[in-house]
């Protein structure tokens, strides 16, 4: 199985900060790489797909990077809607994800 | 609009049988395969599998057991999930969630989950 990590777990922000939370894989996974979105007690939303493309309907702020292990999504002026956990998806065999970042205040 | 909609929430002992549904509607049901989604309470998300929903064949992941069975009836367009002989940390919110063209494991609509409690 392909292992994915991410850092921070958690962090706090401020509205209008630049965040960046990073996740690896534990092999490479080409750009096999999706970003989900989560509030308390809904369903993930995918943000970006394929490490770097946005999803239709996603908001610009939100960007990804990355190929191979290491892959980074950043918001670049944080919302109050963007509260949130947020996980990486690796897409390239038998999917897992990582295991959240939490975006509070 | 593409629509997932799950059965609601299920309460129920050790050792019984549950089968969940996830109805779909605003696009070809045959047309994209359909993952499940885990998530214990407080915890991450595991993928469960996926069904092609144009051959009925599922795909489960490494280390689930033969308790859980993935479904369809296409004249419905509804994927169901079945489980058996529940055990306690099966307790989970349950998501059903559409793959796009081309591939599998991107879910792009997902539904709203089924939460199932499993208590004595």
């Amino acid at each position: 199985d392909i292992q994915m990590t991410q850092s921070p777990s958690s962090l706090s922000a401020s509205v209008g900060d630049r965040v960046t939370i990073t996740c690896r894989a534990s092999q490479t996974i080409s750009t096999d790489l999706n970003w989900y979105q989560q509030k308390p007690g809904k369903a993930p939303k995918v943000l970006i797909y394929a490490a770097s493309n946005l999803q239709s309907g996603v908001p610009s702020r939100f960007s990804g990077s990355g190929s191979g292990t290491d892959f980074t999504l950043t918001i670049s002026s944080l919302q109050p809607e963007d509260f949130a956990t947020y996980y990486c998806q690796q897409s390239y065999s038998g999917p897992t994800f990582g295991p959240g970042t939490k975006v509070d205040i | 609009q593409v629509q997932l909609v799950q059965s609601g929430s299920e309460l129920k002992k050790p050792g019984a049988s549950v089968k969940l549904s996830c109805k779909t509607s605003g696009y070809t049901f045959a047309s994209y395969g359909m993952n499940w989604v885990r998530q214990a309470p407080g915890q991450g998300l595991e993928w469960m599998g996926w069904i092609n929903t144009n051959t009925g064949s599922p795909t489960y992941a490494q280390g689930l057991t033969g308790r859980f069975v993935f479904s369809l009836d296409t004249s419905v367009s509804t994927a169901y999930l079945q489980i058996s002989s529940l055990k306690t940390e099966d307790t989970a919110v349950y998501y059903c969630a559409k793959s796009v063209a081309g591939n599998i494991y991107k879910m792009d609509v997902w539904g709203k989950g089924t939460t199932v409690t499993i208590s004595s």
